[in-house]
């Protein structure tokens, strides 16, 4: 159980075009919906709180007009990279917990590169 | 700030040479330490949880302990297909806003 499916698993896309990407939980309802990002060889930071239902929590330095987070069903949470750059080229992954669970289980990733 | 160190950055085992890895972390109000494990290229794989000092969890080769300062994950007769990027994380806070914050991984080789 506690399934989280990620897609796409990689994307590349022209500098200035928009990229979703799709985070759902297979097998349980997620209220809340993290989003992660992780450079190589580095750990993984959390860019935002997904909440259904409700504006997204942001981190301190992650904009929130480049990157746009929908929450609207308890199983589906979406990130937009908006006006992609090439800065933007990172590993971006999603993550949810069960409720009363607090062991998080995430998504396979999405390599995203952006030329 | 909450904090998680892990150490070391990268280990080189034999193969059934046990070790252990380090996670310190200095959170205010831990709701739980998490261990994972990730793999090149996807996302991390859930290991343990542990709640409180004193606290062991174990699974195949591998016993995750927990003290008010720090976890160890234990490896035991580690094999091949242990390599991996194992990463320590700590959930914190109250109320409504909790955090979970990573370290940046032991990344292990073991070697046949």
């Amino acid at each position: 159980g506690a399934v989280v499916s990620q897609h796409p698993s990689w994307v590349i896309c022209k500098s200035g075009t928009s990229v979703k990407i799709e985070c759902r939980s297979l097998d349980f309802q997620a209220t809340t919906m993290f989003w992660y990002r992780q450079f190589p060889k580095q750990s993984l930071m959390l860019m935002a709180t997904s909440n259904e239902g409700s504006k997204a929590t942001y981190e301190q330095g992650v904009e929130k007009d480049k990157f746009l987070i929908n929450h609207a069903s308890l199983t589906l949470s979406t990130l937009t990279v908006t006006s992609a750059h090439p800065e933007d080229s990172s590993f971006y992954i999603c993550s949810a917990s069960p409720a009363g669970n607090y062991g998080y289980t995430f998504g396979s990733g999405t390599r995203l590169t952006v030329v | 700030e909450d904090q998680v160190t892990q150490s070391p950055e990268a280990l080189r085992l034999q193969e059934g040479e046990s070790s252990s890895l380090n996670c310190s972390y200095t959170v205010s109000g831990l709701r739980g330490l998490f261990w994972y494990r990730q793999d090149p290229g996807k996302g991390p794989e859930f290991l343990f949880t542990l709640y409180s000092a004193g606290e062991e969890k174990e699974k195949e080769r591998l016993k995750a302990t927990l003290t008010k300062k720090e976890s160890f994950l234990h490896i035991t007769a580690p094999k091949p297909e242990d390599s991996a990027t194992y990463l320590c994380a700590v959930q914190a806070g109250s109320g409504g806003y909790q955090k979970v914050t990573f370290g940046t991984g032991t990344k292990l080789q073991v070697i046949p």
